[in-house]
């Protein structure tokens, strides 16, 4: 079955740090990506579309110039936390659509917990 | 738009009991329809999806779910819980109006109690 790998899966990283995570698609193209964020015991919510090639589209209320994305290839997505402060602290999950499957196609990876210190 | 409500944050069953967990979607347009589970620091597992063929989904670990249009409904459903249930369980809709995305519903905590 389709298989997406993201790392880490946890870090650790102090006030003013940027942290880069990957999200990767093993066995399939993802033109696009998704990018969530989970508080605790909460929904997921969807922080921005990454798109191969192109810019990716942030959802309202997401700072951009924090959290850059890039989709450099039709497999690798990099959500970077940029200049991280405490409130950044959270968990963080990445989607792949399969390109053979526009609308049921999603896989999930494991997240990344994000602890800013 | 586009949307699903889960009713019940938390649903408690004992061990062999029947799991139900309910979902209501609203969408414009026909809807993609998903249940993902969710263990403690984990990513999303798919258990099964709607995507407009069958009506009565069958998905792993023996949950199934069933599309009623009348109704706007894709309630989760398994014949008898076992310890392992015990998780976060998030319906998700999606059409193809709104770019792909996945709307999330808000989650429901299933307990498996002994």
């Amino acid at each position: 079955g389709a298989v997406v790998s993201q790392h880490p899966s946890w870090v650790i990283c102090k006030s003013g740090t940027s942290v880069k995570i990957e999200c990767r698609s093993l066995d399939f193209q993802a033109t696009t990506m998704f990018w969530y964020r989970q508080f605790p015991k909460q929904s997921l919510m969807l922080m921005a579309t990454s798109n191969e090639g192109s810019k990716a589209t942030y959802e309202q209320g997401v700072e951009k110039d924090k959290f850059l994305i890039n989709h450099a290839s039709l497999t690798l997505s990099t959500l970077t936390v940029t200049s991280a402060h405490p409130e950044d602290s959270s968990f963080y999950i990445c989607s792949a659509r399969d390109d053979r499957a526009q609308f049921y196609g999603y896989t999930f990876g494991s997240g990344t917990r994000l602890t800013v210190v | 738009a586009q949307s699903v409500t889960q009713l019940g944050s938390h649903v408690s069953v004992s061990e062999g009991a029947l799991v139900l967990l309910r979902c209501n979607y609203s969408s414009s347009v026909p809807p993609y329809l998903f249940w993902y589970v969710q263990y403690p620091n984990q990513g999303l597992q798919l258990l099964l999806k709607y995507t407009s063929a069958a009506t009565l989904v069958k998905g792993i670990n023996g949950f199934e779910a069933e599309f009623k249009k009348s109704e706007t409904s894709f309630h989760l459903t398994k014949p008898s819980a076992h310890m392992s249930d015990a998780a976060e369980y998030f319906c998700a809709v999606t059409s193809t109006g709104t770019a792909s995305k996945l709307t999330f519903g808000t989650g429901t905590r299933l307990q498996v109690t002994l």
